[in-house]
């Protein structure tokens, strides 16, 4: 399995534009996360779904994000509309019931 | 969402030296207790899982320990070298085999 994959490494966006990111977990896991990284927070957990479903989606910071998981092999973050202070790199990690395998990231850069 | 309280937040150390680092956590609903190891510019590894009180995993020169009575856990490396140099994060369970919240890391840093 080639990991978890995500799209794109680097986005460059200017504010107020809509921003998709992309993650495809690895096969047969069961739950997918979504995490954000600043320097001010750390690894900050967003949203997570289990079997496709959202389960907790209260670190989602605000009405702007969303996140969709239509099927087991796919999952978008998307912000609208973005800001400057959205700027971090964002992680998708999948997992089947213990550790969590982390995608390699989206650092987002927006101006 | 449990919180997880890492410390120190950074670390400087000479090769050759071991070191510590801790992990707390809240004890009540204990589920399991994850480190991973987090290198600049790629995404975190798993190290080790603990799921038992007196746990004790080891890779290596890397070992860790896990005490879920009084809720906390040391990652120990002995004889650091550079290529140890990265962030350490742990990570527990917000509940039973889901999303893991982690702890904001140590980072460490050695020098040759």
């Amino acid at each position: 399995d080639a990991g978890v994959i995500q799209s794109p490494r680097h986005e460059v966006t200017e504010m107020g534009q809509e921003v998709t990111l992309r993650c495809k977990p690895i096969s047969g896991h069961n739950s997918l996360f979504w995490y954000r990284q600043t320097m001010m927070r750390g690894l900050e957990l967003l949203i997570y779904f289990n079997n496709n479903v959202p389960i907790d989606d209260s670190g989602m910071p605000e009405d702007r994000f969303s996140a969709k998981m239509p099927n087991a092999s796919f999952s978008t973050l998307k912000i609208q509309p973005s800001e400057p202070r959205d700027s971090a790199v964002y992680f998708c990690a999948s997992s089947y019931n213990t550790e969590a395998f982390f995608g390699q990231g989206t650092r987002l850069t927006v101006v | 969402i449990l919180n997880v309280e890492q410390s120190p937040q950074s670390l400087h150390v000479q090769e050759g030296d071991s070191t510590n680092f801790t992990c707390s956590f809240p004890s009540s609903n204990f589920y399991a207790l994850h480190w991973y190891r987090w290198e600049t510019a790629k995404s975190p590894e798993a190290l080790f899982v603990m799921t038992l009180n007196g746990d004790e995993k080891k890779k290596g020169r890397i070992s860790a320990t896990l005490n879920t009575k009084e809720g906390y856990s040391y990652l120990y490396i002995k004889g650091s070298q550079p290529e140890d140099s990265a962030t350490y994060l742990c990570a527990h369970p917000s509940q039973a085999g889901t999303a893991l919240i982690f702890g904001k890391g140590t980072t460490l840093s050695v020098s040759s």
